[in-house]
């Protein structure tokens, strides 16, 4: 069965340092595997994809991942944290299995310090 | 623009009542997705819609109806059987593989 793991409910950042997010996941079949973000009392908006093109994908507003197939993880990362990245962040898993469903990871608060 | 709209942003239903939100898009997407979404448990699929008259129920379907008569459209009623009702509704759609693309939601409060 297919599921993934937010593995920090929330985390805690300055402006200006790095971010990593981790997510992990349980897949029978190749994943496809999103990162989404939310901002308070808004609809989600897609960061970035991996689908078996490249290992690591690099979305938007400096926002990356890495797929690591050996350790089932699609950690999320940014370099250099900004004011504006404060918001919830889901990692995403899609199940093919002749219809698409998606699960969701139950989502990272980040907050960015001044 | 291409996009989805739900409506009402906000929604408040009294005990007993029946309520419908709306969900339009015009992304000439084929799926259409209802989730809900309470802190701390991200988001749960209540319904999903591959194709026209077509419809399946996710994994919190029950106290919630679907319909799908346009392509367009996947309006969800929430019906007095959903006994917590108080939540962010988030609309969705999809085509192929595609990453799926949200409406800006509606929250919905029992008073």
């Amino acid at each position: 069965a297919q599921s993934v793991t937010q593995l920090d409910s929330h985390v805690s950042v300055s402006e200006g340092t790095p971010v990593l997010l981790r997510c992990n996941y349980s897949s029978s079949y190749s994943p496809s595997l999103f990162w989404y973000v939310q901002h308070p009392n808004k609809g989600l908006q897609l960061l970035l994809k991996y689908t078996s093109a490249a290992t690591l994908v690099k979305g938007i507003n400096g926002f990356e991942a890495e797929f690591k197939k050996s350790e089932t993880s699609f950690h999320l990362t940014k370099p250099s944290a900004h004011m504006s990245d404060a918001a919830e962040y889901f990692c995403v898993v899609s199940v093919t299995s002749g219809t698409y469903k998606y699960i969701f990871g139950t989502g990272t608060r980040l907050k960015v310090l001044a | 623009d291409g996009g989805i709209t739900q409506s009402p942003k906000y929604l408040f239903r009294k005990e007993g009542q029946n309520v419908t939100l709306s969900c339009e898009q015009n992304l000439n997407h084929d799926a259409m997705y209802w989730y809900r979404q309470d802190p701390g448990q991200g988001l749960r699929l209540i319904y999903y819609s591959q194709i026209v008259n077509d419809f399946q129920k996710g994994d919190i379907a029950e106290g919630y109806s679907v319909s799908r008569e346009k392509k367009e459209s996947f309006p969800l009623t929430v019906t007095s059987a959903q006994k917590n009702p108080t939540a962010f509704y988030l609309c969705a759609s999809s085509i192929g593989e595609l990453a799926p693309f949200f409406g800006p939601g509606t929250r919905l409060t029992v008073l």
